[in-house]
């Protein structure tokens, strides 16, 4: 079992919509990242927190809304996506932005 | 120069036989070089790491050789098994980033 808990696991989306991604990890880090898995770009950080501050945005477009309430819990807000937003979402967790972190399963996005 | 190029894209060896994937960077203030392994469906997880004041480190049939001078290191996976078929990242860590390879895709046949 994954100390980096993600969920929706799957989550089909129109333009429109606004959905959010969740993610808990029970490790006891305090830093946390979203990551974009898709066959163009295979790992393409595009957010990072650290104790509950964002240290890190890679020039992610404004539809993509990153939450971290706390460093267990991290968020991905999402809204009015493009179909090219369609990929694999990892979140990841790490001790203060160490060199060794923990990927949860993802979730799947579709954009129709 | 943050840039880790990672070859081959894809690779498929014959079961027993040894997997080798390969990676090059630029930046000399690299400090880590973890390897991932991610199977379908699941998230990267760490496989081996090394620093660089170190040339090789094995762990079972997994090995990494890294080379200073020429900027490069490897994952050789030896014995390799079905099981190992996965996709492999490189990555390279400093001043609190890590930076990745674009990924090998490893099919081992039975």
């Amino acid at each position: 079992e994954t100390g980096v808990t993600q969920t929706p696991r799957h989550l089909v989306m129109g333009m429109t919509n606004k959905k959010s991604l969740k993610c808990e990890q029970h490790l006891g880090h305090n830093a946390m990242y979203w990551y974009k898995q898709s066959a163009k770009k295979p790992l393409e950080l595009m957010f990072v927190y650290n104790f509950k501050e964002q240290t890190e945005n890679n020039s992610v477009p404004s539809r993509f809304s990153p939450e971290c309430p706390n460093s267990s819990h991290l968020f991905l807000h999402l809204h009015t996506l493009q179909p090219e937003d369609s990929a694999l979402y990892l979140c990841a967790s790490s001790r203060s932005t160490g060199n060794t972190i923990y990927f949860g399963e993802g979730s799947w996005l579709t954009v129709v | 120069q943050q840039q880790v190029k990672q070859s081959p894209q894809s690779l498929i060896v014959q079961k027993g036989g040894i997997s080798i994937i390969n990676c090059a960077y630029e930046n000399t203030a690299f400090d880590y070089f973890p390897w991932y392994q991610q199977f379908p469906g699941k998230g990267p997880a760490l496989l081996i790491a090394i620093r660089p004041d170190v040339s090789e480190k094995k762990e079972g049939r997994f090995t990494i050789s890294f080379n200073k001078s020429a900027k490069q290191f490897s994952l050789h996976i030896m014995d390799s098994q079905p099981g190992d078929s996965a996709t492999y990242f490189c990555a390279a860590y400093s001043n609190y980033q890590l930076i990745w390879g674009a990924g090998t895709k490893l099919i081992i046949k039975p």
